[in-house]
């Protein structure tokens, strides 16, 4: 199993601004990816982080408005960049080091854009 | 497309059993996971079955039939605690996750 680290865990952000999200797993893991989870719904790929490389990123998602890093095998930043109400949401850092594609989760990041 | 159907909300009472039931059409597959995931948390895994069959662990269950695209979990001696989101998720043939909405599970005493 991993134990993954995130922070912020929540956060109030302005309007136009950009806020950095860390993730730290405990383990070296192969993937690691981060999700975005609307209020009752249900998880929603962003992107998947790749060490040394951009990431690679789902329908939807631009690198511009959500860059992400991943310089090593334990650790990813996502950033939300230009933020706006709509991007209110929790975000989730995710990481599989399984055959069977397991997925471990962070607690999540909840941000709230006014 | 692919699509995970799940009901939206179940209601059970504690002691009791329940089934929450998945039926995916999805562009290949490699195997099928149950997450619970609790208000305001993030998901926890719970199982993965990528043979046909049943699976015990526990107090939960997880059964798989291929042929129908069909998947449940059974949960028994439901306890307080088990109020939460069941979420159903399947591995496609490129390795992705495809996501179900999440069956809201609520626990009468």
């Amino acid at each position: 199993s991993a134990v993954i680290s995130q922070k912020p865990s929540r956060d109030i952000c302005q309007r136009g601004t950009s806020l950095t999200i860390q993730c730290q797993v405990d383990s070296q893991v192969t993937m690691m990816f981060w999700y975005r989870q609307q209020p009752g719904q249900s998880l929603t790929l962003i992107a998947t982080a790749n060490q040394g490389s951009e990431a690679t990123y789902e329908s939807g998602f631009v690198i511009d408005k959500f860059p992400i890093s991943r310089p090593n095998l334990t650790f990813s930043t996502l950033t939300v960049s230009n933020m706006s109400p709509e991007d209110s949401s929790i975000y989730l850092c995710s990481a599989s080091g399984s055959d069977t594609g397991e997925l471990f989760f962070g607690e999540g990041s909840r941000l709230t854009v006014l | 497309g692919q699509n995970i159907d799940q009901p939206t909300e179940m209601t059970a009472t504690e002691g009791a059993i329940v089934q929450i039931n998945c039926t995916y059409q999805t562009s290949g597959f490699n195997g099928l996971f149950w997450y619970q995931q609790h208000a305001g948390e993030a998901p926890t895994f719970l199982s993965y079955n990528v043979l046909d069959g049943l699976e015990e662990k526990g107090r939960f269950s997880s059964f798989l039939s291929r042929s129908k695209g069909y998947s449940y979990l059974l949960l028994k001696e439901l306890q307080m605690k088990d109020s939460a989101s069941y979420l159903c998720a399947v591995l496609d043939s490129n390795y992705q996750l495809i996501w179900g909405a999440g069956t809201k599970l609520i626990i009468k005493p």
